[in-house]
């Protein structure tokens, strides 16, 4: 199993605060790592899928980077809003698994 | 830390067989897990919440005759494909709830029918 580490656990802001996430991962083995929205009991929403190092994507206000050679991405959420609260996963996966980090939980407040 | 296991991890089965997986939280009580599918470059799609002692609720499209779901317990909650068909093929993520609102995922288990 993957040792998969996601900070914070859990973050706080106001509207408007920009505000970014880390994921650390084992970089051996590597083949791609996503990221997902995801609020409880719906199915998570698929965010990115990256696969080259140095790859960074972008979707609206939100936008992620990644260094498969030291096993970090960042996931950055700009001008936060309150539709933005959710949890934020990361999962690297390998040629036949997929391994969740447990997630930072984001609030944010009007 | 909390830890949720599945088993078996891989799976390879012949058309028409039936195919159970577990899902257990080995240092927490679930009252509620949650099973998902991803297929191939999709994201994870939601099939049911399975509630110990009750029925589970499936998502609409799922098949509850199809994926048969029982949480016997508040550490095991089991998957039971029935009659596979090579289109369900797919990996397999159960996720457990601490009842202090936060979730762990399993590893996964990959399903092959052939």
């Amino acid at each position: 199993i993957l040792n998969v580490e996601q900070s914070p656990q859990s973050l706080h802001v106001q509207e408007g605060d920009s505000t970014n996430f880390t994921c650390s991962f084992p970089s051996s083995n590597f083949y791609a790592l996503h990221w997902y929205r995801w609020e409880t009991a719906k199915s998570p929403e698929a965010l990115f899928v990256m696969t080259l190092n140095g790859d960074e994507k972008k979707k609206g206000r939100i936008s992620a980077t990644l260094n498969t050679k030291e096993g970090y991405s960042y996931l950055y959420i700009k001008g936060s809003q309150p539709e933005d609260s959710a949890t934020y996963l990361c999962a690297p996966s390998g040629y036949s698994t997929l391994t969740f980090g447990k997630g930072t939980m984001l609030l944010v407040s009007p | 830390g909390a830890v949720v296991s599945q088993h078996p991890s891989r799976v390879i089965c012949k058309s028409g067989t039936s195919v159970k997986i577990e899902c257990r939280s080995l240092d927490f009580q679930a009252t509620t897990m949650f099973w998902y599918r991803q297929f191939p470059k999709q994201s994870l799609m939601l099939m049911a919440t399975s509630n110990e002692g009750s029925k589970a609720t499936y998502e609409q499209g799922v098949e509850k005759d199809k994926f048969l779901i029982n949480h016997a317990s508040l550490t095991l909650s089991t998957l039971t494909v029935t009659s596979a068909h090579p289109e369900d093929s797919s990996f397999y993520i159960c996720s457990a709830d601490n009842r202090l609102g936060e979730q762990y995922f399993g590893p996964g288990t990959r399903l092959t029918v052939t």
